[in-house]
């Protein structure tokens, strides 16, 4: 089991808003960072979001990140097909599960 | 432009040593704050992180993981390298190298492509 929770799936239409969740704990989300990544079909992850809520350059503002507590989201706006991947949390863990933690993944399906 | 490319055995057998380089272009494993993590994904499954290596010669291995893992750099050839012994057959996995970048809080900004080791006999 991962460290980090996420719904193994969520699923949306052309130009809906979707979120991912990902929940962790005081010695990780709740004392640390957030970063999202994007896995692609067949590809290495690419770093979506950081620092929470920051995105790199290059990725549209359709995405964004959030942080509560010991709590995460990821939201998608307007979303797209090609929109269509894997999509992972992590952040430092303080805990022997460290330093660091991911989440299991969440396959996102655009119908 | 950063890149980082992983090589090693596509396939190593059972009890077998694994030894996998990151080659780095781009940017200098001696700049401050400068690290490299190891990260695999067994074929379905998630990302788990391996080990990392900061400019400084900071170490860090997963718990789980640690007896198994050495990781070393060697700057002038811009190069990560990662050791795991005692190959396993739930050791198949892609394996990613990737840079780290932040200062307090940190995250992986640029990953290899990976590479797929297959453990068989």
């Amino acid at each position: 089991q991962s460290v980090l929770t996420q719904p193994p799936s969520a699923s949306g239409t052309p130009g809906q808003r979707v979120t991912i969740s990902c929940s962790g704990s005081s010695s990780n989300i709740g004392s640390n960072t957030v970063n999202w990544y994007q896995q692609l079909p067949g590809t290495a992850p690419k770093l979506l979001i950081y620092s929470n809520n920051q995105r790199p350059s290059g990725v549209p503002d359709r995405f964004s990140g959030s942080k509560s507590g010991t709590s995460a989201s990821l939201a998608i706006s307007g979303l797209q097909s090609e929109d269509e991947a894997d999509y992972y949390c992590a952040a430092w863990d303080d805990s022997l599960n460290g330093p660091w933690v991911f989440g299991g993944g969440t396959k996102l399906t655009v119908l | 432009q950063v890149t980082l490319k992983e090589s090693g055995p596509v396939l190593v057998k059972p009890t077998e040593t694994l030894t996998l380089t990151c080659t780095v272009s781009g940017f200098s494993l001696s700049n401050a704050r400068m690290g490299v993590s190891w990260i695999r994904q067994p074929p379905g499954k998630a990302l788990e992180w391996l080990a990392h290596i900061f400019s400084n010669d900071e170490k860090s291995y997963s718990t789980s993981l640690k007896s198994r893992l050495t990781i070393s750099k060697d700057t002038s050839k811009s190069q990560v390298v990662l050791t795991m012994t005692n190959m396993d057959p739930v050791d198949t996995a892609t394996y990613y190298c990737a840079r780290i970048s932040g200062w307090i809080q940190l995250w992986f900004d640029y990953w290899g492509q990976g590479t797929l080791v297959t453990v068989s006999s």
